[in-house]
């Protein structure tokens, strides 16, 4: 079955601590995100990746770091810089390219199960 | 700054009647527009996804796009207490990055 998956699923990190959540997706989608939810709040962009060994920060980057070694895997480093890392975060990933039912504006989406994430 | 604006809610309905939930953009060139749904603690799920004006149709759920007042609105018919859920609008122009508004909460009371 084709999807995405996220690991683990609850996280708990030490003031300090730098922690690394896993995103793998066999889709073969070309374009990854994360996305930061805090309780009764939408979804802000953290990173995006649309090509290996490349990655642009979203609307909330600070205290945040990624890489994008291989197609399929796009980690998310929280960094002892994020004051506040307690939320859920979402990984994503996307066709960006056409194909021939549709142009790549119609691509959706698709959203990993979450890690929640907690300070100590 | 492109924005997406949805009423938090909650959209309180009774089992069985229609639900409507509404959602406005700000970029006139937004070409895509997608509904997901959001059980609480879960991961969003697509739903339906509208890129011309009109109606689109998929099961109970309807889906409305009016481009030139800039509003796309997601119809829950016969709605059931397990579509209590967030419902996340999101909207895609030039760029492959889809802006997402802030959700609205819907509680179908039995």
């Amino acid at each position: 079955d084709g999807g995405i998956t996220q690991s683990p699923k609850y996280l708990f990190r030490k003031e300090g601590q730098n922690v690394t959540l896993s995103c793998e997706q066999n889709l073969n989608h070309d374009a990854m995100y994360w996305y930061r939810q805090d309780p009764g709040q939408g979804l802000r962009l953290i990173y995006y990746s649309q090509i290996v060994n490349d990655f642009q920060k979203g609307d909330i980057a600070e205290g945040y770091s990624v890489s994008r070694e291989k197609k399929e895997s796009f980690p998310l480093t929280v960094t002892s810089a994020q004051k506040n890392p307690t939320a859920f975060y979402l990984c994503a990933s996307s066709a960006i390219g056409t194909s021939s039912t549709k142009s790549w504006s119609y691509n959706e989406q698709f959203f990993g199960p979450g890690t929640r994430l907690t300070v100590l | 700054q492109k924005e997406v604006e949805q009423n938090s809610g909650p959209l309180s309905v009774p089992e069985g009647a229609i639900a409507s939930l509404n959602c406005t953009y700000s970029d006139r060139g937004s070409q895509s527009f997608f509904w997901y749904r959001q059980y609480s603690g879960k991961s969003p799920e697509l739903i339906m996804f509208i890129y011309s004006n009109g109606d689109k149709e998929d099961g109970r759920f309807t889906a409305q796009l009016n481009k030139a007042s800039q509003y796309v609105s997601l119809l829950i018919r016969d709605s059931q207490p397990s579509d209590s859920a967030t419902y996340l609008c999101a909207v895609k122009g030039g760029s492959y990055i889809p802006t997402f508004g802030r959700g609205t909460s819907l509680i179908v009371h039995p």
